[in-house]
């Protein structure tokens, strides 16, 4: 089964930049993954889909200042003009042969 | 407005069932385009998958859990449920049902904690 690794850890100013890596396993790097956001005491919130290819498809309502990219078996997802809101955790997720894979998450914290 | 939204007990011993509830509610549990699940969140840890469904029919499940999960759904309430056995401790979270599009979780309920004690 594939492997999702991510920093336990970031942190960037309001109204700056900031990319989160989610990186798959070796023999996995060409999978698809989704991201997810959860703001305190909050269930999680699909972001987007992030395609092999890079192409991403994003969730009703998710702001254009989130977007996805890819580089081998690294998986960004950038959040531009930081918010105080965007101040969560953030997980990354895939798939294989019916059985789904969470990364261990990112805490992002908003300075 | 796909909605869905976890029901259950609050507080279950341990060794015993715990018995969950998703229903959903602004799309058919029924559709072939979507797979069902569940997922669980330890206090202060990060999401792990307990398993989902597909078409009323095919399920499938977390192999460090197979034993003891059980996932099955009432298509003339619009429902799925999740039975986990022998509970302990390291049991307690809190238990999302979700539904997958092309696999990908896109739909959360809002979640429902379950502590396990005596």
């Amino acid at each position: 089964q594939p492997v999702l690794t991510q920093s336990s850890s970031a942190s960037a100013s309001l109204g700056s930049s900031v990319k989160l890596t989610c990186t798959l396993s070796s023999g996995h790097s060409t999978y698809i993954i989704a991201w997810h956001q959860q703001q305190p005491g909050k269930a999680p919130r699909y972001l987007m889909k992030l395609e092999g290819s890079g192409s991403y498809n994003k969730g009703s309502g998710v702001p254009d200042r989130f977007s996805g990219s890819i580089s081998g078996a690294d998986r960004y997802l950038t959040i531009s003009n930081l918010q105080f809101e965007d101040e969560a955790d953030y997980y990354c997720e895939t798939w294989d042969s019916n059985v789904w894979v969470f990364g261990g998450g990112t805490k992002l914290t908003v300075l | 407005q796909l909605q869905l939204q976890e029901s259950g007990p609050g507080l279950v011993k341990p060794s015993e069932t715990l018995s969950l509830t998703c229903t959903v509610s602004g799309g058919s549990i029924s559709s072939r385009s979507y797979y069902w699940g569940w997922i669980r969140q330890s206090p202060g840890k990060g999401l792990e998958w307990i398993g989902s469904m597909f078409y009323s029919v095919n399920t499938y499940y977390n192999p460090s859990l197979k034993s003891r999960v059980t996932i099955s759904v009432d298509t003339s309430k619009n429902h799925f449920s999740l039975k986990l056995t022998s509970l302990t401790a390291a049991d307690t979270a809190v238990y999302y049902c979700a539904r997958h599009s092309s696999r990908a979780t896109d739909s959360w309920g809002q979640g429902t904690l379950v502590t396990v004690s005596s």
